[in-house]
């Protein structure tokens, strides 16, 4: 069965200091792969996604993920990390036959210290 | 509106009660979908609809689930015989394309708590 894994509940970085978010998925075929971002008081809104090509893709507010089929993963990073990133994070997938049934994983929540 | 609208934020109802949740897409959307989150959990897919008709509903739980989409726009999630483990955020989003490719847009929420 698909799945995803986030494998950190809670990360936190200090202000300025780079950030890399963990994402593990099962599927069989290649996936669409997507990284979500929920503040409080505020719907989850799409930082990137994958489908195909260059394996490294560039998302809002200096977001990006790489994907490594060897590995199943699609990690998020960002060189530095802003007050105002604060907020779960999660990544998902898409699964061909079935459109729009995203599976997310858990979510990593991110604090950041000033 | 220019987002996706979901009403009421919070319901709090007993045990039993029955329960609609509304939610008002992005104009022009033809993709809706209702997905529910559960403390601690990321969202899970319940029902995704392509116009009027639900073309996957197979994240509903049981048959105490229904939504409902008439005009092709608005949709309404209905809650019969509730249950405290029905207690978790809804969510609903909307998108232009059918696609896996496309974007989901999410609204805020619905916070049901269920006593």
């Amino acid at each position: 069965a698909q799945s995803v894994t986030q494998p950190d509940i809670h990360i936190t970085v200090s202000e300025g200091a780079s950030l890399e978010l963990r994402c593990n998925y099962s599927y069989g075929a290649t996936p669409y792969l997507f990284w979500y971002v929920q503040s409080p008081g505020q719907g989850l809104q799409l930082l990137l996604k994958y489908f195909s090509g260059d394996t490294l893709v560039q998302g809002i507010k200096g977001f990006e993920a790489e994907f490594k089929r060897s590995q199943s993963s699609f990690n998020l990073r960002k060189p530095s990390v802003h007050w105002s990133d604060a907020a779960e994070y999660f990544c998902a997938v898409a699964y061909g036959g079935s459109q729009g049934n995203l599976i997310f994983g858990k979510g990593t929540k991110l604090s950041v210290k000033p | 509106g220019a987002g996706v609208s979901q009403t009421p934020s919070n319901k709090v109802t007993e045990k039993g009660k029955y329960v609609e949740l509304r939610c008002d897409p992005i104009s022009g959307h033809t993709a809706l979908y209702w997905y529910r989150q559960s403390l601690g959990q990321g969202p899970e897919f319940l029902i995704y609809f392509q116009g009027t008709g639900a073309a996957d509903d197979s994240g509903l739980p049981n048959d105490r689930f229904f939504a409902v989409r008439p005009e092709g726009s608005v949709s309404t999630l209905k809650i019969q015989r509730t249950e405290r483990g029905d207690s978790a955020v809804y969510l609903c989003a909307s998108s232009l394309t059918n696609q896996n490719t496309g974007e989901l847009f999410f609204g805020e929420g619905s916070r049901l708590t269920v006593l």
